[in-house]
This record gives C-alpha cells, structure tokens and sequence, in this order.
C-alpha cells in the first residue's frame, strides 16, 4: 500500500518567515511533485523531482525552492512566505512516466 | 491557458441515480487520463484511469468514457451514494512527460 506523509496538516506562519513543508514516501518511488490547491484554480504543479538532486520547475515555481537529497523524501522551502502563498500543499509520487501519482494528505498553510 | 477544463463547479444528484462529470481537454497530444476523489482536508485518491487507445474503463461503479474526436471524457458514478460526495478532478498528460494537468475539479453532493 503506497503511502505518502507530509510533515504538518496544518501550519500558521508570518509573513516573511522561511517555511519548510516535508514529504515523504516509502514505496521507492522516482518521481515527486509539489502541488498547491486553491479554490475555483484545482491542482497547479509546483515543481517536481524525477531523481536525487533532479528537480524541475512545474507551472508556479515563483517564492518556492525544492530540495531532494535522499529519494523517499522531496521538500518545499518557501523562502519568505507571503499572504498570497496561504494555500492548501499538496505532495505526490509516483513510479515513472504515466504512472498513477498517490498523493499525502495535505498540508493547510496559512500566512499572516 | 486551462488545457483540461471541468465547467461544471458542482452537481447534486440523488442516492442511487447516476452522476456524470465532465472534463474538457484542448491538447490532441495527451493520451493518458486519470480521475481523483478528494475529500476534505484529505490528499486526492485515484479512482480510475484510461488511454486513448480505449473509449471505455470500468470499475465497479465507475466508469470512464473518452472520446478522442470531442477531446471529452466524462465519468460515470452508477448508482451514487453519499458516501461518493466528494470534488472529482480528471488529469491528463502525454507520452514522455511525468506531468498530470488537471481540471479545476467539479464538486458532487449525494442526496440521501
């Protein structure tokens, strides 16, 4: 069964704070995405990671970095939050091209 | 530029009754498409996927319909229950790529 933790369900941060969000997953999966939600906008790619240290920019990379150094584990740093950054996080896995993403349970990030 | 559209936000459909959702793609190169679940405050759950080189996937009570010449799929929830009340976001991507977009989801209730 493909499981996939991040850190925090929920997070309170002020603005200009650096952020850390941690995701986790344990099926040896290549491929880790970052996702945030919003309402009426559905799921925008972040950035994602085909491989250690492999790392691309998805649709709104904008105020956010990433960081993979070990493969079961892909991070979002942002580094200085801001309001319009509050937002629902969403992390996935998934084995290789195509495949089925499986994602963690969220983390609801807000930024005062 | 929304390559994959959901343009209904929500639907309400009766317990037992059969609920579709709907999904618009514009990009004739995806061939691959997926449907997630998403409760509240929870991570999207893959429900059911499809090529292009079908029309047609079952699962139980789901079913997935493409038809490739519309760039439409639609899912079918045969016979709903409350417990199916949840937002439906379809995801599409093409050979190569490790990237899903997705619709802006379409919230369905289940009437009791």
């Amino acid at each position: 069964d493909v499981k996939v933790t991040q850190s925090s369900r929920y997070l309170v941060k002020r603005t200009g704070e650096k952020v850390f969000l941690e995701c986790v997953q344990d099926m040896d999966h290549e491929n880790m995405f970052w996702y945030r939600q919003d309402p009426g906008l559905g799921l925008r790619l972040i950035y994602f990671s085909y491989d250690v240290k492999m790392k691309e920019k998805g649709d709104i990379p904008e105020g956010y970095s990433v960081s993979r150094e070990k493969k079961e584990r892909f991070s979002l740093i942002l580094e200085s939050a801001s309001t319009n950054q509050t937002s629902m996080y969403l992390c996935a896995s998934s084995l290789g091209d195509q495949e089925t993403q499986y994602f963690g349970p969220g983390t609801r990030l807000l930024v005062l | 530029d929304q390559q994959v559209k959901q343009n209904s936000p929500s639907l309400s459909v009766q317990e037992g009754r059969i609920s579709i959702l709907n999904c618009d793609y514009t990009n004739s190169m995806f061939d691959y498409f997926l449907w997630y679940k998403k409760y509240p405050a929870e991570g999207p759950t893959f429900l059911i996927s499809i090529s292009s080189i079908k029309d047609k996937n079952e699962d139980g009570r789901f079913t997935v319909f493409l038809n490739k010449s519309a760039k439409h799929l639609s899912l079918h929830i045969v016979p709903s229950q409350p417990g199916d009340s949840a937002v439906y976001f379809c995801a599409a991507s093409y050979s190569g790529t490790y990237k899903y977009i997705f619709g802006t989801g379409t919230r369905l209730k289940v009437l009791a």
